[in-house]
């Protein structure tokens, strides 16, 4: 079956530290990508997406590219900032009888300190 | 316009009891789904609509658990004789047609989730 591996957090960072957080995928067929953030107190909403390979999702200052041969979309930002504190979640989806149903990673909590 | 509404937000129970969860998706999207998010299993999927029907229903955990789409648009998942192991936040999604040629890429729009206790 399909699922997603992120690394665990919390990933702790002053402001304007370079930050990643991995992911990695197994899905059959060509899955589109997602990161997906939730905030404190808020629901997820969707930071970016790539629906193929080598395609970079970009938002926020916030970049993931879809690499097919190492399956990973690694989440990238070159500055964070006190305001990006936050869950954020990697997720796959694929084509099955449940429509575009979304397979999330564990999800990494994103401390920065000011 | 409005997003995805859920409600109850808070729901606290006790065990044996059953509870009834609303979620009213972005008017004109078809397709409705739900997830859990508890700590020890992170965000799984229950269940998907498309329209009122709902093709797979393999991810609801157990029997006691059920939901319903009428109308094309709200939808309400039905745990009956809850158990502790239950207690979770609920999510609802909605996208606007979930499955044919572009539904890879299309957005899922979540809900701020119910946040289900059981005693």
């Amino acid at each position: 079956g399909n699922s997603v591996t992120q690394m665990e957090g919390p990933v702790t960072l002053s402001e304007e530290a370079f930050l990643t957080i991995n992911c990695t995928y197994t899905a059959t067929g060509y899955p589109s990508l997602f990161w997906y953030v939730q905030y404190p107190g808020e629901g997820l909403q969707l930071l970016l997406k790539a629906t193929k390979a080598d395609d970079k999702g970009s938002n926020k200052g916030f970049e993931a590219t879809y690499r097919k041969e190492t399956t990973s979309f690694h989440l990238e930002k070159g500055s964070v900032q006190v305001s990006d504190s936050a869950v954020y979640f990697c997720a796959l989806s694929a084509r099955n009888n449940a429509g575009n149903m979304l397979t999330f990673g564990g999800g990494t909590r994103l401390m920065v300190k000011p | 316009g409005a997003g995805v509404s859920q409600s109850p937000s808070n729901k606290v129970t006790e065990k044996g009891k059953d509870v009834e969860l609303r979620c009213d998706p972005i008017s004109g999207h078809t397709a409705l789904y739900w997830y859990r998010q508890s700590l020890g299993q992170g965000l799984e999927f229950l269940i998907y609509f498309q329209g009122n029907s709902a093709p797979d229903k393999s991810g609801l955990p157990s029997d006691r658990f059920s939901a319903e789409r009428t109308g094309g648009s709200v939808s309400t998942l039905t745990i009956q004789r809850t158990q502790q192991e239950d207690s979770a936040v609920y999510l609802c999604a909605s996208s606007l047609q979930g499955s044919g040629a572009g539904s890879l890429v299309e957005t899922q729009y979540f809900g701020p989730g119910t946040r289900l206790l059981v005693l």
